[in-house]
């Protein structure tokens, strides 16, 4: 049965310092992975890694891929309060229905 | 442009009713993708449709069933509802289809917050 798993669940830390947000996966015919960012309601996209080893990065978020050891990495640096949110990590399978399947995400709590 | 849209965005029934939902992708998307999020859970897919067509179902009852019509918008229908089926109902709308052979994003819409009592 195709499993993401986020860690950790909830994580809460002052302004200014920088967090890693984890996601390992077991998913058949995997072709990529995503992260959302969800405050309210709709998930908001970050990123889509299809390759290992290749970081991507916007403003102060930046993830990478290793598809050898099936897991992939969120970092957020000089983190602020409006990064406070739970963000989700998703899978998306190569065959069949476009189907993402996701994590239980993390609670990501920044204090002032 | 206007992102995904969805209405209503609450609703609160009562067990054994039945519940519309509705999605408009973005335009020029012909996918779109219904989820279900149960407080303090990651999204769970219920179906895709993709050019009016059912690409894919979860692991969902036959109670839930879902449309696409030629505008590509989208109808997620819930019969006899549960308490367990309270929950958000998110949509997502994408571009293409994956098995075509392109990698595409799926943008998701504000959702569906529904309370059966």
């Amino acid at each position: 049965e195709d499993k993401v798993v986020q860690s950790p669940l909830s994580l809460v830390v002052h302004e200014g310092d920088t967090v890693t947000l984890n996601c390992s996966y077991e998913v058949t015919n995997f072709r990529s992975l995503l992260w959302y960012k969800q405050e309210k309601k709709a998930p908001t996209f970050l990123f889509m890694l299809t390759s290992s080893g290749i970081e991507k990065k916007s403003g102060r978020l930046s993830s990478i891929l290793d598809k050898k050891e099936l897991f992939s990495i969120l970092n957020i640096t000089a983190t602020q309060t409006g990064d406070s949110a739970i963000y989700l990590c998703a899978v998306g399978r190569i065959q069949g229905a476009q189907k993402l399947v996701f994590g239980q995400g993390t609670r990501l709590t920044i204090n002032p | 442009d206007a992102g995904v849209t969805q209405s209503p965005t609450h609703l609160i029934k009562t067990r054994g009713q039945h519940v519309t939902l509705r999605c408009s992708p973005i335009s020029g998307h012909k996918s779109v993708s219904w989820y279900q999020q149960v407080l303090g859970q990651g999204p769970q897919f219920i179906f895709q449709y993709y050019e009016k067509e059912e690409r894919g179902r979860g692991n969902f009852p036959d109670r839930f069933s879902a449309r696409q019509f030629p505008n590509y918008s989208s109808e997620l229908n819930v019969n006899a509802l549960l308490l367990g089926d309270s929950a958000l109902y998110l949509c997502a709308s994408s571009f293409d289809f994956w098995s075509a052979g392109t990698t595409d994003t799926q943008y998701f819409g504000p959702g569906t917050r529904l309370t059966v009592l």
